[in-house]
């Protein structure tokens, strides 16, 4: 069985702050995809990131970092310079690598408050 | 490309009524789609995965006789809630996957609110 864990359930930080918000997963697979999204008051789950097991490079873009640990089962996001913009629930999401396989669980997802 | 619309995006309705919820994906065939439903400040819960020309496959707990699910065409799912009550009242959100992509292509649409009065 798969599974997400998202222990922060809530964070707020001041504008211009970095903040990082932790995913733990746990699966059999030995190939598996790892996701980041975001969802805004709207409710539209917006896709931030995907990341194949084999490949444990970090990755950034702009003022969004990712952190893959496959030693940890860790998949963390960092955000830095924060922006009121950036207030959202953030969820990380797992998934089989094969056809059949393909359905995403989710974690319990960390809602960010940035103070302006 | 690749987008997923989901319709209604709310709708109200009585204790008892039925509810039809369409996921439509636009621009590509989808031989695949997901339900999820999400209640309020939780997490999103799959609720079932949609196959195109065949029965759906349901997730441990969800009950297919009150959830029907009818992927006929393939860019067309729809998820009726029968006789909704208003513990039934939540976010539904779909996800397509299209024909041929690599399992882990996967669209969603923009979510539909159910409330039952």
């Amino acid at each position: 069985a798969q599974k997400v864990t998202q222990a922060q359930t809530e964070i707020s930080v001041v504008e211009k702050e970095d903040v990082t918000l932790d995913c733990v997963y746990e699966t059999r697979d030995t190939t598996y995809y790892l996701f980041w999204y975001k969802q805004p008051p709207s409710g539209e789950l917006v896709f931030l990131i995907r990341r194949n097991s084999f490949d444990e490079q970090n990755e950034i873009s702009g003022r969004y970092s990712w952190n893959f640990q496959k030693s940890t089962s860790s998949f963390n996001f960092t955000i830095t310079a924060s922006q009121v913009v950036d207030s959202a629930v953030y969820f990380c999401a797992l998934s089989g690598a094969n056809f059949g396989n393909e359905k995403l669980t989710f974690g319990t997802g960390t809602r960010l408050t940035i103070i302006p | 490309g690749a987008v997923v619309s989901q319709h209604p995006s709310w709708v109200i309705c009585k204790s008892g009524t039925s509810v039809k919820i369409e996921c439509r994906s636009l621009d590509f065939q989808a031989t695949t789609m997901f339900w999820y439903r999400q209640f309020p400040k939780q997490s999103l819960m799959l609720m079932a995965t949609s196959n195109e020309g065949s029965k759906a496959t349901y997730e441990q707990g969800v009950e297919k006789d009150k959830f029907l699910i009818n992927h006929a065409s393939l860019t067309l799912s729809t998820l009726t809630v029968t006789s909704a009550h208003p513990e039934d009242s939540s976010f539904y959100i779909c996800s397509a996957i299209p024909a041929g992509q690599r399992p882990h292509e996967q669209y969603f649409g923009p979510g539909t609110r159910l409330t039952v009065t």
